[in-house]
């Protein structure tokens, strides 16, 4: 069974730029996590998707990010403008339905220079 | 608010040897599900082990189990045979059970070196 894709693995941009990440969750999986994971501490949770609905965005800063799941499977997350303070690790996270175990794609390491 | 704190920045242990990571939480829930994750350099985030609340027998998988204490909010991760893999970023983290939101509340990690 093919894990949690997600690309580009690093990206390097300078600040006001924009940048967008892709997901591709595990075939079959309802749930769809974006998580932010700075230098030194865990993820936090930036959104969630079930299906193609956003169930939670409450820690997503919505002034700068965007994400949506098309057709309830790929995902896209999206930075415009970034922040030196957006420097970090987005690791985007599916599971079957709630609540479940959370398979973690790589990462996307972005550095905002 | 729910919390999960992971005192030991942290360690380390000799190869063949076992070593004990703590977490403690703080939820006002009474079902929850718990989880270690381990984050080896520069690699993906892969599930240890899992504990549901309901449940009083430890969870075990191989050379990891867990000492889930419910009246204490605590929840340590033992692992026997320390071998070389072992190395990593341990993370605790919490969920809650029944809802819409199944996020998981993360501690800030310990990072554990097994030593040849």
């Amino acid at each position: 069974e093919a894990g949690v894709a997600q690309s580009p693995r690093y990206k390097i941009i300078e600040k006001r730029q924009s940048v967008a990440f892709w997901c591709n969750p595990i075939s079959g999986h309802a749930t769809l996590y974006w998580y932010q994971q700075i230098l030194g501490q865990g993820p936090k949770l930036l959104i969630q998707f079930q299906n193609n609905g956003v169930v939670d965005d409450s820690q997503l800063p919505k002034d700068r990010f965007s994400a949506e799941r098309l057709k309830g499977v790929d995902s896209t997350l999206k930075i415009q403008p970034a922040k030196l303070e957006d420097s970090a690790v987005y690791l985007c996270a599916s599971s079957p339905g709630l609540p479940q175990t959370q398979y973690f794609g790589p990462g996307t390491r972005l550095l905002v220079l | 608010a729910q919390t999960v704190t992971q005192s030991q920045p942290e360690m380390s242990v000799q190869e063949a040897e076992t070593v004990t990571l703590s977490c403690t939480y703080d939820t006002s829930e009474n079902n929850y599900y718990l989880f270690w994750y381990k984050q080896p350099p520069s690699r993906q985030m892969i599930l240890v082990i899992r504990q549901e609340a309901y449940k009083q027998q430890n969870a075990t998988e191989n050379r990891f189990s867990v000492n889930f204490q419910k009246a204490a909010k605590s929840f340590s991760l033992k692992i026997s045979d320390s071998q070389l893999g072992d190395t990593a970023m341990y993370f605790c983290a919490f969920t809650n059970y029944g809802g819409s939101q199944g996020n998981l509340i993360f501690g800030k990690g310990t990072k554990l070196s097994v030593k040849p």
